[in-house]
């Protein structure tokens, strides 16, 4: 079973809108850090923000806020106020437990473009 | 504070011959990482240094693969009788000792490897 599950493979939205980004999880560690990372068209994977699984309140970073949803394993990303420069491929991502030098698993990403 | 860097970021070669790509992790950054990232997938998890130790590789890391971190600072990954199969993006990621509510990567802009 997939670890990560990003079922939008492409995503439209226009300038100014809202876009909810989704992606599901799959670990039974109760101890786990859930990621979104942006890649542009250049390659570099940006990170975004982060969500740890005991944290109380979803996370916001700006534009960017994740709504966590503990009990049905998913961790949307919603990007408020789109610009055209959003338009990349974003992934989520998880570290299962909390030790550090845990490598990341990845869902296969989602594809934004915001038009204006 | 500069990011990670990866040299170069573009490589072709023909099947059969050796490459070599280097990453710079963000200064004081302890750990570093390797991940391989196909066309339409996420990346995927290759090797992870502390300082100069290996201390985890991926079952994708045939024997063809080696990466050394010989000072605890940069970072190799070489590839050997290189074959099409290989052609990725290879990604870099340095992460802090510690950093309050989890570890974060960083990523580098990556290496595009084309194997003729």
């Amino acid at each position: 079973a997939q670890k990560i599950t990003q079922t939008q493979p492409g995503m439209f939205v226009q300038e100014k809108e809202a876009v909810t980004l989704d992606c599901t999880y799959d670990t039974s560690d109760p101890s786990y850090g859930l990621f979104w990372y942006k890649q542009p068209s250049s390659g570099e994977m940006i990170f975004l923000i982060y969500q740890g699984s005991y944290d109380q309140q979803n996370a916001t970073e700006g534009r960017y806020s994740l709504n966590f949803q503990k009990a049905r394993k998913s961790a949307n990303l919603v990007i408020s106020a789109s610009q055209l420069g959003d338009s990349a491929m974003y992934f989520c991502a998880m570290r299962e437990g909390n030790q550090a030098g845990t490598a990341l698993i990845f869902g296969k990403g989602t594809t934004l473009s915001v038009s204006s | 504070d500069t990011g990670v860097s990866q040299d170069p970021r573009h490589k072709i070669t023909k099947r059969g011959q050796n490459v070599t790509f280097r990453c710079d992790p963000i200064s004081e950054h302890n750990r570093l990482y390797w991940y391989r990232q196909t066309l339409g997938q996420g990346p995927e998890f290759l090797t992870y240094f502390q300082n100069e130790a290996q201390l985890e590789k991926s079952r994708l890391l045939s024997d063809r693969f080696s990466a050394e971190r010989p000072k605890g600072s940069f970072s190799t990954l070489e590839i050997q009788r290189t074959e099409q199969g290989d052609s990725a993006m290879y990604l870099c990621a340095s992460s802090l000792p510690y950093e309050p509510g989890g570890e974060t990567q960083y990523f580098g802009p990556g290496t595009r490897l084309l194997v003729l």
